[in-house]
């Protein structure tokens, strides 16, 4: 079964510093998300992407955060100047649609912030 | 504010017992809805869509009553391998659907 990937599977960076986290969607998918869940806490929406920009983004996703898919295969969320209350899980989903169809998501990236 | 609530649990269930969790949202605009399931620290893995008829996937059973803004998962004969977090998620009308998560019922199945 087709699969979203994530890498890395854990990040430890220094506060301050840029991350990036990076997936590979579902191949025929054409919707794709980012969320994050801190630890005991809910999954929160961050940001979704179709058409290669920006289709709706949450209040946590600020001037910090930036995604793009540059080769087509890739989809990479840009943490710049992470601060210690980024550490959290970043899941990926994709889907093939909208409305009733599902998001899959990936396994995640931990991200700890020193 | 845009809210779905689930009781957070724990159910502690014996094998073999038929287990239902409901799940409340607050958004009326709401229009597709998922159950998942979370083993700790991994990924929410889907567990079914669920319609406004219902739906059944073998031992799981989803509703939704949309007068009533609640989703319920119905679980018969469960197992052991049932024991996990799940997560009932809402999507609201738009572009992109963005999901919006409760903060989970945790499962454990007794044997």
């Amino acid at each position: 079964e087709p699969e979203v990937t994530q890498t890395p599977s854990h990040q430890v960076t220094q506060m301050g510093q840029e991350v990036i986290l990076r997936c590979v969607p579902i191949s025929n998918h054409l919707y794709f998300y980012w969320y994050r869940q801190i630890l005991g806490q809910k999954v929160e929406f961050l940001v979704s992407f179709y058409n290669n920009e920006i289709s709706e983004k949450s209040e946590i996703f600020d001037d910090q955060f930036s995604v793009e898919r540059p080769d087509g295969s890739n989809f990479t969320l840009k943490i710049r100047s992470t601060k210690l209350e980024d550490s959290a899980m970043y899941f990926c989903a994709s889907s093939v649609g909208t409305g009733h169809q599902p998001q899959h998501f990936g396994d995640g990236t931990r991200l700890s912030i020193l | 504010r845009k809210e779905v609530e689930q009781d957070p649990g724990p159910f502690n269930v014996p094998e073999g017992a038929t287990v239902a969790f409901n799940c409340t949202y607050s958004n009326s605009a709401s229009q597709s809805f998922f159950w998942y399931r979370q083993d700790c620290r991994k990924e929410p893995k889907l567990l079914m869509s669920v319609y406004s008829s219902g739906n059944e996937d073998g031992r799981f059973t989803a509703q939704l009553n949309r007068a009533s803004q609640y989703i319920s998962l119905l679980i018969r004969d469960s197992k052991l391998s049932d024991s996990a977090t799940y997560l009932c998620a809402a999507g609201a009308s738009g572009s992109a659907r963005q999901l919006t998560f409760g903060s989970g019922t945790q499962l454990t199945v007794l044997p």
